[in-house]
């Protein structure tokens, strides 16, 4: 079964752009992966930003945005603010069935 | 706006049954093109796909799970549930019910398996 791969970790100043990523540890993602994203703070359940590559939630702020980008799904954080220090999750289906990555922890330092 | 609540034991012996059950309001389980969702993540570790069910009643599980798992549609009371059989230590977790898409999550609930 493929492994699904993020970042471990990624850090981020106030105000700057990042991008994380999610891949396959053998292959390539595509829009029929239907790759999401999500946020999740200490102790609080996950919210969903990007779902089916690019289209955000209802409640995603606009500095979020999804894309492919070199053979993975990214999640690209324009304008970083110290709320979004976090974990962020990906998750692509595969084989039909939907698989997490490992998460990236994202610091706004 | 959707909303999604769990609710079941949170406290299940060794090699019993756990049952958990989501209930939605906002939206009919049977009345849209989603998938109904589970999700668990145990104390300071990841997040962990179960399975889902489709509005068609169409199923896909984890397959490290397949064996164990059914999650199944209530559309009378407007709930899906979720029932993972011989369960152990391992399956200590919180658990989330969620709507997809676009991705509506319930708070979680904690279920630890124990003696």
């Amino acid at each position: 079964q493929a492994v699904v791969t993020q970042e471990p970790s990624l850090i981020v100043s106030p105000g700057g752009t990042v991008i994380l990523t999610c891949g396959f540890s053998t292959g390539t993602v595509t829009s029929g992966h239907y790759p999401y994203w999500f946020q999740q703070h200490p102790g609080q359940a996950p919210k969903t930003l990007i779902y089916d590559t690019t289209h955000r939630h209802s409640s995603t702020p606009a500095r979020f945005s999804g894309s492919l980008l070199g053979g993975k799904a990214a999640l690209t954080l324009s304008g970083a603010q110290p709320e979004d220090e976090a974990e962020y999750y990906c998750l692509v289906l595969y084989a039909g069935v939907p698989t997490f990555g490992g998460g990236t922890k994202l610091t706004v330092l | 706006q959707v909303h999604l609540q769990e609710s079941g034991p949170g406290l299940v012996k060794p090699s019993q049954t756990l049952s958990l059950t989501c209930t939605v309001s906002g939206d009919s389980i049977s009345g849209s093109n989603n998938f109904w969702s589970w999700v668990r993540q145990p104390a300071g570790q990841g997040l962990e796909w179960i399975g889902r069910i489709h509005t068609s009643g169409t199923t896909n599980y984890n397959p490290s799970l397949k064996s164990r798992v059914t999650v199944s549609l209530d559309t009378s009371n407007n709930q899906f549930s979720l029932k993972l059989t011989s369960v152990t230590a391992a399956d200590t977790a919180v658990y989330f019910c969620t709507k997809d898409p676009p991705g509506y999550w319930g708070q979680g609930t904690p279920v630890t398996v124990s003696s």
